[in-house]
């Protein structure tokens, strides 16, 4: 099934920026979608990007376009998240996680994430 | 795309029957998922595509409803199931998440 490991998370201040990396293993890292969730303390998940097995294609959630970027290293097995100008609002633990997909109607597919790593936390305060 | 979970919350003793309602703003078709969390652990995938088992998810587990009204459904409660869950639609490109609905022992 594989395995997903998140690391980079940390204490950072208000406006500062952190690198988020995601290390696949045990799957075909560069055939899958890959996405990032997090989760508030005490909160609820929240999904925050997509990006496709060529990295071209990219979704973000409202709250941080502009501000993270999504991308991938195929030859490395490895998925990051670039957060700048960071609030304290986006104190989370970060999951990524693998996205398979299975065809629903003519070009259309229902997607899901069904490996998960463990998370790595973030958080953002003075 | 607003997803609404409910209840909340709910309080059940094994071996009951318990159901989950998660309710979409507008017709999501069968884009949705549904997921197990344990305090402290990543989420897990139990159903996708709203009624299609995820490998490995015991048979205790059905998903149901399509349009903007979607059920869940553990048919006999087990001790490991006491968690949260939730829903989750993949219909547009941005994704969205139901509120989560705890499942506490009574």
């Amino acid at each position: 099934e594989g395995q997903l490991v998140e690391s980079g998370g940390g204490l950072v201040q208000p406006g500062g920026s952190l690198r988020l990396s995601c290390a696949a293993s045990g799957l075909t890292f560069s055939s899958y979608w890959m996405s990032w969730v997090r989760q508030a303390p005490g909160k609820g998940l929240e999904w925050v990007a997509n990006i496709k097995p060529d990295g071209i294609e990219k979704h973000y959630v409202d709250s941080v376009k502009g501000r993270f970027t999504i991308s991938r290293d195929n030859a490395k097995n490895s998925l990051s998240l670039q957060m700048n100008s960071l609030r304290v609002e986006d104190t989370a633990v970060y999951y990524c996680a693998r996205v398979l997909w299975v065809p629903a109607a003519m070009v259309y597919y229902y997607y899901y994430m069904d490996v998960w790593g463990k998370g790595t936390t973030v958080t953002v305060s003075s | 795309i607003q997803m609404t979970q409910s209840p909340s919350s709910l309080s059940a003793s094994v071996g009951d029957r318990v159901t989950i309602t998660c309710r979409a703003s507008q017709n999501i078709g069968s884009y949705l998922n549904w997921y197990q969390q344990r305090p402290g652990k990543a989420p897990k995938l139990l159903i996708y595509a709203a009624s299609i088992l995820h490998s490995g998810v015991p048979s205790r587990f059905s998903g149901s409803g399509s349009g903007t009204v979607f059920t869940l459904t553990i048919s006999i409660l087990q001790p490991e199931d006491f968690a949260t869950y939730y829903c989750q639609q993949n219909y547009n490109t941005l994704w969205t998440f139901g509120q989560g609905t705890k499942v506490e022992i009574k």
